[in-house]
């Protein structure tokens, strides 16, 4: 069984328009991450997000994103206004400490499309 | 900044032959060094992982990794390769030292291993 779950699998969208992705630890995680990967590219760290507040952003995680932790569970990610360049699979991750390290466990992604 | 670098971006090996690829990373620092492994319609999955110690790691399904530091390398090598592993395979670092969340991973491109029963 997975760490993660993510929802949709799919989303489609028009461009301008706002997406919120979310992420659903099995267990009782509290560092959360956000990955894209772009078709034929390599997976890019976007954001981490820890006790309710960002960790670390890269330099893609512009003021058109957005994250939070509304309800204690779900982990979301917001694209204020998607561009066609936004679609990319999204991948949440959690960390779990295991042995004395640390290991970040993906979900399966959101495919987002922007039209 | 990290970096990742996976030479091979398509490899095809018959079953049984032995594997190895490639990854260099650049970094000033301490380093974690993670492969990944993603199975057609899958999700991202956990190969291996080094922290410290033993610079030769196992994982799963007969994977190994070894790190060399002088050449900022962490190649992937399993000596039998079957038609399951068949995948795209992922490496990836993150800095060695770090605070609170702060230990975004750096993905290189990936290769994309093809066995050939």
């Amino acid at each position: 069984e997975p760490e993660v779950t993510q929802t949709p699998s799919h989303q489609v969208t028009q461009m301008g328009q706002e997406v919120i992705l979310r992420c659903v630890p099995i267990s009782n995680h509290l560092y959360f991450y956000w990955y894209r990967q772009i078709l034929g590219q390599k997976v890019e760290f976007l954001v981490s997000f820890y006790n309710n507040e960002i960790s670390e952003k890269s330099e893609i995680f512009d003021d058109q994103f957005s994250v939070e932790r509304p309800d204690g569970s779900n982990f979301t990610l917001k694209i204020r206004s998607t561009k066609l360049e936004d679609s990319a699979m999204y991948f949440c991750a959690t960390k779990r400490t295991s042995g004395g390290t640390d290991t970040q466990y993906f979900g399966p992604g959101t495919r987002l499309t922007v039209l | 900044a990290q970096s990742v670098s996976q030479h091979n971006h398509h490899v095809i090996l018959s079953e049984a032959a032995s594997l190895e690829l490639g990854c260099n990373y650049s970094y000033g620092g301490t380093v974690n060094l993670f492969w990944y492994v993603q199975y057609p319609g899958q999700h991202l999955q956990l190969l291996l992982k080094y922290f410290s110690g033993d610079p030769l790691v196992k994982g799963i399904k007969g994977f190994e990794a070894e790190f060399i530091k002088s050449k900022f390398s962490f190649n992937l090598r399993k000596p039998s390769v079957q038609w399951s592993d068949t995948a795209e395979y992922f490496c990836a670092v993150n800095a060695g030292s770090w605070g609170g969340g702060a230990d975004g991973l750096t993905f290189g491109k990936g290769t994309h291993l093809i066995i050939q029963p």
